[in-house]
């Protein structure tokens, strides 16, 4: 079946670049997310990318797919105290007419 | 907009009692889509409609799930009898695909209810 894993915590100092691994197994994955939640909020689309495509620079965030090995980066550059929230890795066939496979959230934690 | 709204935020029942979650989805949006959230298995796609018709109901976890869409602006999701293990935050998502011309389309989200069976 489908499955997307991500680690559950990533600490960095304010300012570096932060960068949040995932791999998902489905090989037919048309989609693929990052979606940021806050504490006690729901689920803000950060960025997407289709699977035809290596990156996608959006500002300050860096997305990188590897589809061969079947996996999905997000660079944060300059990280700041605002981005600690925990990052959701997903992936759809369909795109918004298809439910998403999420990963279980990476913990951004952010030393002064 | 006001977004997707769901109610109520916060829901506190005892075990055995029926549950009623409610989302009112974007204006013109034609897929809906509930989720649950759970510190042990994550987010997990529960069902979702278009155009008010159920099309994939797979991940409710068992009959004492329902969830009704009656109209384009309203949904619910019941749990009857509900059970501790329902505890979790339940979210919903709306999204419009018909008629954009391209295959991708956001899915936005609700700030979700958190519900609490005790």
């Amino acid at each position: 079946g489908e499955d997307v894993e991500q680690s559950l915590f990533l600490s960095v100092r304010e300012g570096d670049s932060s960068v949040i691994n995932c791999t998902y197994t489905d090989s037919s994955s048309t989609y693929l997310y990052w979606y940021k939640q806050e504490p006690g909020a729901g689920l803000q689309l950060l960025t997407y990318i289709f699977s035809n495509m290596d990156m996608k620079q959006d500002q300050r965030l860096t997305v990188l797919l590897n589809k061969k090995d079947k996996h999905l980066s997000l660079r944060i550059a300059d990280t700041q105290t605002g981005d600690s929230a925990i990052y959701f890795c997903a992936e759809s066939i369909g795109g918004g007419a298809d439910g998403l496979t999420f990963g279980k959230g990476t913990h951004l934690i952010i030393q002064p | 907009d006001a977004g997707v709204i769901q109610s109520p935020r916060h829901e506190v029942t005892e075990m055995g009692q029926e549950v009623t979650l409610r989302c009112k989805p974007i204006s013109g949006h034609d897929y809906l889509f509930w989720y649950r959230q759970t510190m042990m298995r994550g987010l997990e796609l529960l069902i979702y409609f278009n155009n008010n018709v159920p099309i994939d109901d797979s991940g409710m976890p068992e009959d004492r799930f329902s969830a009704k869409m009656p109209n384009a602006s309203f949904s619910t999701l019941k749990i009857q009898p509900s059970e501790p293990r329902d505890s979790a935050v339940y979210f919903c998502a709306s999204s419009l695909v018909q008629g954009t011309g391209h295959s991708y389309n956001e899915q936005f989200f609700g700030p979700g209810t958190r519900l609490t069976v005790l």
